[in-house]
């Protein structure tokens, strides 16, 4: 069965540093894959998709890599800030058996914690 | 971006009794909504997949007589746990994917249920 790790179950960064998470996946080519951040007592918000083509993509601080043959994607905010404590989600969409919806597959999260 | 809302946002209950947790995608269709489960210091996990007009799919494990899902509506599904147990207290999550935009899924706010 597919399986999603994400290396650090929690990781602490000063702020104005880089954060790096780390997504790992087994057993599944996915098309694509996704990063989203998770507040405590909320539902996940999504941040950013990277496709199967892609190498890298970026979006105001934040930058998603997609090595397909590693089977892995790195995730990294630069200038952390305070505001960027959560937990951040990746995920893949398992495509559908015949005549179900292709399912979206999450990670087991990495808490980030940015201190002043 | 797209708007997906769940109500109640928090609901307590005594053991034995049903209750019915309400999605809806605010600002657009959705022909397929997904309800999640997440513990404390977990990540969501899918129960079910449900689609407008027909039965839901459930994952293995998850108990489709206890889990009732209704997907009446291209914007309402509504999940009813039925004679509920303290081990059902959890936070509940429910996703849209929108018909118009393949890829992206969007989440609700979630739904925290105590059992007493």
């Amino acid at each position: 069965s597919q399986k999603i790790e994400q290396n650090s179950e929690a990781l602490n960064i000063q702020e104005g540093k880089t954060a790096t998470l780390t997504c790992n996946y087994t057993n599944y080519s996915p098309a694509y894959l996704q990063w989203y951040r998770q507040d405590p007592g909320r539902g996940p918000v999504f941040l950013l998709l990277i496709r199967e083509n892609e190498k890298e993509k970026r979006k105001e601080r934040l930058k998603v890599t997609f090595d397909t043959t590693l089977k892995q994607s790195l995730f990294h905010i630069t200038a952390s800030q305070p505001a960027d404590s959560a937990t951040y989600l990746c995920a893949l969409d398992i495509p559908a058996t015949t005549g179900t919806a292709s399912k979206l597959t999450f990670g087991t999260g990495t808490r980030l914690q940015v201190t002043l | 971006g797209a708007v997906v809302s769940q109500h109640p946002s928090w609901v307590i209950c005594k053991s034995g009794t049903s209750v019915k947790i309400e999605c809806r995608s605010l600002d657009f269709q959705a022909t397929t909504m997904f309800w999640y489960r997440q513990f404390p210091k977990q990540s969501l996990m899918l129960m079910a997949t449900s689609n407008e007009g027909s039965k839901a799919t459930y994952e293995q494990g998850v108990e489709k007589d206890k889990f009732l899902i209704n997907h009446a509506s291209l914007t309402l599904s509504t999940l009813t746990v039925t004679s509920a147990h303290p081990e059902d207290s959890s936070f509940y999550i429910c996703s849209a994917r929108d018909r118009s935009r393949r890829d992206e899924q969007f989440f609700g706010p979630g739904t925290r249920l105590t059992v007493l």
